[in-house]
C-alpha cells in the first residue's frame, strides 16, 4: 500500500543550529501533508501544513518544503532550541473522502545544549 | 481547535482481560479515530468512529478485538479486548475534518502483563 517514510530516525542538533527534518512521501495522490511534534508522554502537535499546491510555507521558526517531483517534504526549524527535542512525524492525508491520516515513521529530533 | 481528553492516561493490564478508553471532545465532530502507537514505533490508524453507524477498521484490526462506540458527536471508547502483551501500546484518540489538521488526546499508555 500507501507509504509515508523518512530518511533519519534520530537527528542529533546543536542549540542554536537549523534542524531540517527529511519526509519521503509515496502515494501521488496525496495533496494535504502535515507536521506532527511528539514529545515523550503526550499525543501529537500540529506543527505546520502544506497543500500540494504550494511548494513553501513558513511559520514562526519552522519551514516546510514540499517536493512533488520527487515526493519529498522537508521540515526546517530555525535556530533550534532544547523545547524542540521531540519525535517528528511527518504525515499525508489522503485525497477525497474522510479525514484519515497516514504518518510516516518519524524522527528524534535531540538539541544538544 | 478541539481539546481532546482521554482516559485513563495509562493503565496496566492482566493479560485476559479487556479495557474501556474513554475520547471526550469539547466540541461536536463528525469523525473521530483511533490510533496506536507501538513503542517507539509510528502512529498506526485503527479505525474511524462513525456517529451512527459502525466503525471502520483498518486492515489488520478487527471489530471483536478493538469495538468502539460512538454514542454521540462529542464522545466515543475503545475497549482492547482479551489483551495480550503484544497489545501494550499507547492508544491515542484524534479528531479532525478534511484536509485540515487532526487534534489528538494526550493517549492512554496501556501495559500487559
Amino acid at each position: 500500500g500507501e507509504s509515508v517514510g523518512l530518511h533519519l530516525p534520530t537527528l542529533s542538533v546543536q542549540e542554536g543550529d537549523n534542524s531540517i527534518i527529511n519526509c519521503a512521501y509515496s502515494n501521488s495522490a496525496s495533496d494535504y501533508f502535515i507536521w506532527y511534534k511528539q514529545e515523550s508522554g503526550k499525543g501529537p502537535q500540529f506543527i505546520i501544513d502544506i497543500r500540494s499546491n504550494m511548494d513553501k510555507r513558513q511559520g514562526q521558526r519552522v519551514t516546510v518544503l514540499l517536493n512533488k517531483t520527487v515526493k519529498h517534504l522537508s521540515l526546517q526549524i530555525a535556530a533550534t532550541q532544547p523545547g524542540d527535542s521531540a519525535v517528528y512525524f511527518c504525515a499525508e492525508n489522503e485525497s477525497g473522502g474522510y479525514q484519515k491520516v497516514t504518518f510516516g515513521t518519524g524522527t528524534k529530533l535531540q538539541v544538544i545544549p | 481547535s478541539a481539546v481532546i481528553s482521554q482516559k485513563p492516561s495509562r493503565d496496566i493490564c492482566q493479560r485476559g482481560t479487556s479495557l474501556t478508553i474513554q475520547c471526550q471532545v469539547d466540541s461536536q465532530v463528525t469523525m473521530m479515530f483511533w490510533y496506536r502507537q507501538q513503542p517507539g514505533q509510528s502512529l498506526t490508524l485503527i479505525a474511524t468512529a462513525n456517529q451512527g453507524s459502525e466503525a471502520t477498521y483498518e486492515s489488520g484490526f478487527v471489530i471483536d478485538k478493538f469495538p468502539i462506540s460512538r454514542p454521540n458527536l462529542t464522545f466515543s471508547t475503545l475497549t482492547v479486548s482479551n489483551m495480550s502483551p503484544e497489545d501494550s501500546s499507547i492508544y491515542l484518540c484524534s479528531v479532525g475534518a478534511v484536509n485540515t489538521e487532526a487534534f489528538f488526546g494526550q493517549g492512554t499508555r496501556l501495559t500487559v502483563v
